[in-house]
């Protein structure tokens, strides 16, 4: 069952720490990409990756890192930089530059 | 400044009624437009794309429709039922091969019965 994913659904990170979100996609696609998404407002690009080993900064992406070791997953680390990191995030992955497929979203809340 | 602005934000309509929402945009250059439908909660989901060339195209009950020279676009929905209430998002792709997407902020649609 072809597809993109993201664990876990819900994550609950503490003041100072990071947490890092999965993203894994079984879609052969080239590129993958990060949003972040806040009630009220359109998605904003936190980083996206256009092959294996390379990835570009979005819009918003101080205190976010992001790695792409191989082509099936686009892991994104939410780091304590990131001031206010409370939000949706949804991954995506596309075949270069076509429609973009999201996964289902992870939902991080700082306590 | 590259934009999509979508309106109204929020619409309640009864179930079996239409509804149509808009999209304005100024995205230049133009590539395509995408509109995206995203239950409460989950990931959007791709609805319709249209090129600078299409004025139309259907997706079951719902049409979207493009004026590329005013720079609008409309969804259409048709027959309301129950599981159309989400938000519907407009997305527009820049014509320079850009991976970058602008994103309208949405019009969450609520159908009662």
């Amino acid at each position: 069952d072809g597809g993109i994913t993201q664990s876990p659904k819900y994550l609950f990170r503490k003041e100072g720490q990071n947490v890092t979100l999965s993203c894994e996609q079984n879609l052969n696609h080239d590129a993958m990409y990060w949003y972040r998404q806040d009630p009220g407002q359109g998605l904003r690009l936190i980083y996206y990756s256009q092959i294996v080993n390379d990835f570009q900064k979005g819009d918003i992406a101080e205190g976010y890192s992001v790695s792409r070791e191989k082509k099936e997953s686009f892991p994104l680390t939410v780091t304590s930089a990131q001031k206010n990191p409370t939000a949706f995030y949804l991954c995506a992955s596309s075949m270069r530059t076509n429609t973009q497929y999201f996964g289902p979203g992870t939902r991080l809340t700082v306590l | 400044k590259n934009q999509v602005e979508q309106s109204p934000q929020s619409l309640i309509i009864l179930e079996g009624k239409n509804c149509t929402l808009q999209c304005n945009y100024t995205v230049s250059p133009f590539s395509n437009l995408r509109w995206y439908k995203q239950d409460t909660g989950r990931g959007p989901v791709s609805l319709t794309i249209m090129t600078f060339s299409e004025n139309t195209k259907s997706n079951g009950r719902y049409t979207a429709t493009l004026d590329a020279d005013t720079k609008q676009s409309s969804l259409h929905i048709t027959a309301s039922q129950l599981s159309d209430s989400a938000s519907y998002i407009c997305v527009v792709s820049p014509g320079d091969s850009s991976y970058k997407l602008i994103f309208g902020s949405g019009t969450r649609l609520l159908v009662r019965p």
